[in-house]
């Protein structure tokens, strides 16, 4: 069965480093989502993509954030500046529709000290 | 505010017990609902869900959940829960109705149950 798949798992970085969190989405999806869950806090959107360009974001996403479509596998979400509050579990997730099942991948752990 | 409400944090059971974890909503018009589900180290996994027609949805081993529209909620259920049910469950609601595709969770319910 497809999956999504994330790196790393865990990544740890000083406060104001750059980072660069790396999705591969199933292979004939189109609609590509960031989410990230804060530890013991909900689960929350970050930013939706499509067609090579961002269709929706939240006001987290400010513009020490951004997203990539590099290749035709991978999905990347960069943080410019690294905050202590962007501590968090990143979740990447892709659908073949918009508004439709939306397949999650592993996380990755960000720990900014 | 619109939001996403589970209001049982954490239930614990012992197998072979019935299972409902609540979920409302407060986003008017057309939503598409959803159940997911984190194992220990596990991703999150879609449960079911529901876009429209018959309330009432089955998903995967054995969960079933009902959408009550006058109601706003989406109940998840499972008639004898098993010591591998136990996990994180996450109601997650599509406000279709505002043009837009992203999940709005609640908070999860942490389940455990004990054999």
């Amino acid at each position: 069965e497809p999956e999504v798949t994330q790196t790393p798992s865990h990544q740890v970085t000083q406060m104001g480093q750059e980072v660069i969190l790396r999705c591969v989405p199933i292979s004939n999806h189109l609609y590509f989502y960031w989410y990230r869950q804060i530890l013991g806090q909900k689960v929350e959107f970050l930013v939706s993509f499509y067609n090579n360009e961002i269709s929706e974001k939240s006001e987290i996403f400010d513009d020490q954030f951004s997203v990539e479509r590099p290749d035709g596998s991978n999905f990347t979400l960069k943080i410019r500046s690294t905050k202590l509050e962007d501590s968090a579990m990143y979740f990447c997730a892709s659908s073949g529709q918009g508004q439709e099942t939306q397949y999650f991948g592993p996380g990755t752990r960000l720990l900014v000290l | 505010a619109q939001s996403v409400s589970q209001h049982n944090h954490h239930v614990i059971l012992s197998e072979a017990a019935s299972l409902e974890l609540g979920c409302n909503y407060s986003y008017g018009g057309t939503v598409n609902l959803f159940w997911y589900v984190q194992y220990p180290g596990q991703h999150l996994q879609l449960l079911l869900k529901y876009f429209s027609g018959d309330p009432l949805v089955k998903g995967i081993k054995g969960f079933e959940a009902e959408f009550i529209k006058s109601k706003f909620s989406f109940n998840l259920r499972k008639p004898s829960v098993q010591w591998s049910d136990t996990a994180e469950y996450f109601c997650a609601v599509t406000p279709v109705s505002y043009n837009t595709d992203k999940l709005i969770f609640g908070t999860g319910t942490r389940l455990q149950v004990f054999p």
